[in-house]
């Protein structure tokens, strides 16, 4: 069984500030893959990032970056620079290699983090 | 930029009557998806849908559920018989199906059962 972990519920923080959210993964999979997903208020569920087990460079995308840890089964994530409009709901999601029944994402509890001004 | 679309975008429904859910997944992709969320939780899977019949499915698509793709654009969930239980947001997802590709999501449609 696939399970995910998100310790935080709820963050908040000033505008500007660096924020990492934290992911905590179980799986039987020697392959699979994580995501970040971004839900903002308006309730639609927005990809933001992806990484696949074998590859464990962490990488930078804009204020994105993303640090991914096979010994410790953690996949986190960071915004550099925090913006108001970073205000949203996130999910970290596992899925094994498709194989058809494994093809489903499942998610984490999901981490609200809030930027005020 | 090529999106997932579903419609209605919010469906008010009696406890007891069917309701039909419609989704459509970006036009080349080959996997479909339907996932849950009930008020203030996280998002569950409910059905994989690919080459025209189920993939996989949760415990929570029960007898009460169906999924159909009618023709080469929609894909569709069906509750027969809603239970005030079945009040959540409901995503639609396609997949292009090279692994590990994301599920792109579409904007869901809320459903209350009252």
């Amino acid at each position: 069984a696939q399970k995910v972990t998100q310790a935080q519920t709820e963050i908040s923080v000033v505008e500007k500030e660096d924020v990492t959210l934290d992911c905590v993964y179980e799986t039987r999979d020697t392959t699979y893959y994580l995501f970040w997903y971004k839900q903002p208020p308006s309730g639609e569920l927005v990809f933001l990032i992806r990484r696949n087990s074998f590859d464990e460079q962490n990488e930078i995308s804009g204020r994105y970056s993303w640090n991914f840890q096979k010994s410790t089964s953690s996949f986190n994530f960071t915004i550099t620079a925090s913006q108001v409009v970073d205000s949203a709901v996130y999910f970290c999601a596992l899925r094994g290699l498709r194989t058809g029944a494994n093809s489903k994402l499942t998610f984490g509890k999901g981490i609200t983090l809030s930027v005020r001004p | 930029e090529p999106e997932v679309t579903q419609t209605p975008s919010h469906q008010v429904t009696q406890m007891g009557q069917e309701v039909i859910l419609r989704c459509v997944p970006i036009s080349n992709h080959l996997y479909f998806y339907w996932y849950r969320q009930i008020l203030g939780q996280k998002v569950e899977f409910l059905v994989s849908f690919y080459n025209n019949e189920i993939s996989e499915k949760s415990e929570i698509f029960d007898d009460q559920f169906s999924v159909e793709r009618p023709d080469g654009s929609n894909f569709t969930l069906k509750i027969r018989s809603t239970k005030l239980e079945d009040s959540a947001m409901y995503f639609c997802a396609s997949e292009s199906g090279s692994p590990g590709n994301e599920q792109f999501f579409g904007p869901g449609t809320r459903l209350t059962v009252l």
